[in-house]
């Protein structure tokens, strides 16, 4: 089945820095790759939809410049948490949608700013 | 957009009994309904999902059904067993690849 790989698993940075995420189609072309962002004892948040070869739509209340998406190629969108702060921590995942109706997500990364 | 209310947020029961868990969505588009069981720091794990083109599904214990007109649908847990335990999240999408818009979640505590 459709597999995407995420990393890294697990991060932690200093305040101030930027960290980047990967996501990767491994068996599967995502033209469209999802961002979820998931605080403790949360639901999963939609931060933005990547498409490959043009700007990610962000959704309401999320910093564009802050959360950079870049969709380069069908297998790959990348997420940089840039400025990285404390209340940025929290468990990061994406999602694409296959050739069924079925979603993938990566396995997530926790982001750990201090 | 899409709005997906879900409900309890907790839910206690007792090994063998069923647990229900509602959701509500909002965006009549919507055509795909999945459910998904999470554990800590895990990827979500999709259990059973339904399209709008059917009212009931069913997987040994699990079962989803579907009410378009009323826009909510139901998973439903029959034979409880504690390894049941875990937090449970429905979500809901439109066509043409758009992102799933998840409810708040339901923690679901089975006892023995």
């Amino acid at each position: 089945g459709a597999v995407v790989s995420q990393h890294p698993s697990r991060v932690i940075c200093k305040s101030g820095t930027s960290v980047k995420i990967e996501c990767r189609s491994l068996d599967f072309q995502a033209t469209t790759m999802f961002w979820y962002r998931q605080f403790p004892k949360q639901s999963l948040m939609l931060m933005a939809t990547s498409n490959e070869g043009s700007k990610a739509t962000y959704e309401q209340g999320v910093e564009k410049d802050k959360f950079l998406i870049n969709h380069a190629s069908l297998t790959l969108s990348t997420l940089t948490v840039t400025s990285a702060h404390p209340e940025d921590s929290s468990f990061y995942i994406c999602s694409a949608r296959g050739q069924d109706w079925g979603y993938t997500f990566g396995s997530g990364t926790r982001l750990t700013v201090v | 957009g899409e709005n997906v209310e879900q409900h309890p947020s907790t839910l206690s029961v007792q090994e063998g009994d069923s647990a229900v868990i509602k959701c509500t969505y909002s965006d009549s588009a919507s055509n795909y309904f999945p459910w998904y069981k999470q554990e800590l720091g895990k990827r979500p794990q999709l259990i059973i999902d339904i399209r709008s083109n059917v009212g009931e599904k069913k997987d040994q214990r699990i079962a989803v059904t579907l009410n378009k007109t009323a826009k909510h649908f139901s998973l439903h847990i029959t034979e409880t067993q504690p390894e049941d335990s875990a937090v449970y999240f429905c979500a809901a999408s439109r066509p043409a690849g758009t992102a799933l818009i998840f409810g708040k979640g339901t923690t679901l505590s089975v006892s023995s």
